[in-house]
């Protein structure tokens, strides 16, 4: 079946510093792929789509100049998180998804980046 | 989206059938029903999906309410692995933009030794 990579699992970064997270679908074109955050015990809030050549659309509350998001090919995705503060630690989980044989929309995940801001 | 509404948390004993229910009374009739199901620490991943008819996969079966409004996970023999959250989601078939998948607050199941 497809799979999504995300590069690194898991970073700890000092506060004010930038991390880039990466995600790849390795096995599909994915001209849309998706950006979550998730707190401990919580679900996943969808944070952006990002789009294969054209800026990435934010879901409300969402600031754009603190999560960059860049889709530059078919394959990857990269979401850089800005200036990071401790409040900025979480899980982020990048998603891709494409038409499945039944007219459906099948959505593969990462494995998640474990982000720790000290 | 529709909305989907779940029980926050199950448990099952070992080796014995799990039913987890999901109600979406607002489904609309080109919405798919989705489960997916999250690990500690792990991105979610697929486990079935549906329309109208229930189906069946290695994993497990879906049953489907004849008026749409409810569907029911089934797990027929639980084990310690399958211990993860499970969340219903509906994301309507037709083909447009963006095709995001909303998340609700899921079942957290718990599988007991």
């Amino acid at each position: 079946g497809a799979v999504v990579s995300q590069h690194p699992s898991r970073v700890i970064c000092k506060s004010g510093t930038s991390v880039k997270i990466e995600c790849r679908s390795l096995d599909f074109q994915a001209t849309t792929m998706f950006w979550y955050r998730q707190f401990p015990k919580q679900s996943l809030m969808l944070m952006a789509t990002s789009n294969e050549g054209s800026k990435a659309t934010y879901e409300q509350g969402v600031e754009k100049d603190k999560f960059l998001i860049n889709h530059a090919s078919l394959t990857l995705s990269t979401l850089t998180v800005t200036s990071a503060h401790p409040e900025d630690s979480s899980f982020y989980i990048c998603s891709a998804t494409r038409q499945g044989a039944r007219g459906n929309t099948e959505a593969f995940f990462g494995q998640g980046t474990r982000l720790t801001v000290v | 989206d529709a909305k989907t509404t779940q029980p926050n948390s199950m448990e099952s004993n070992e080796e014995e059938p799990v039913h987890l229910p999901c109600n979406h009374s607002t489904i609309s009739g080109t919405d798919y029903i989705h489960w997916y199901r999250q690990l500690p620490s792990q991105g979610p991943e697929y486990v079935i999906h549906g329309l109208t008819s229930n189906v069946n996969n290695r994993m497990a079966s879906l049953a489907i309410a004849e008026d749409r409004k409810s569907s029911t996970l089934i797990l027929h023999r639980a084990t310690l692995r399958d211990a993860a959250v499970y969340y219903c989601i509906l994301r309507d078939g037709v083909v447009k933009a963006g095709n995001q998948f909303y998340f609700g607050t899921g079942t957290s199941l718990t599988v007991i030794p």
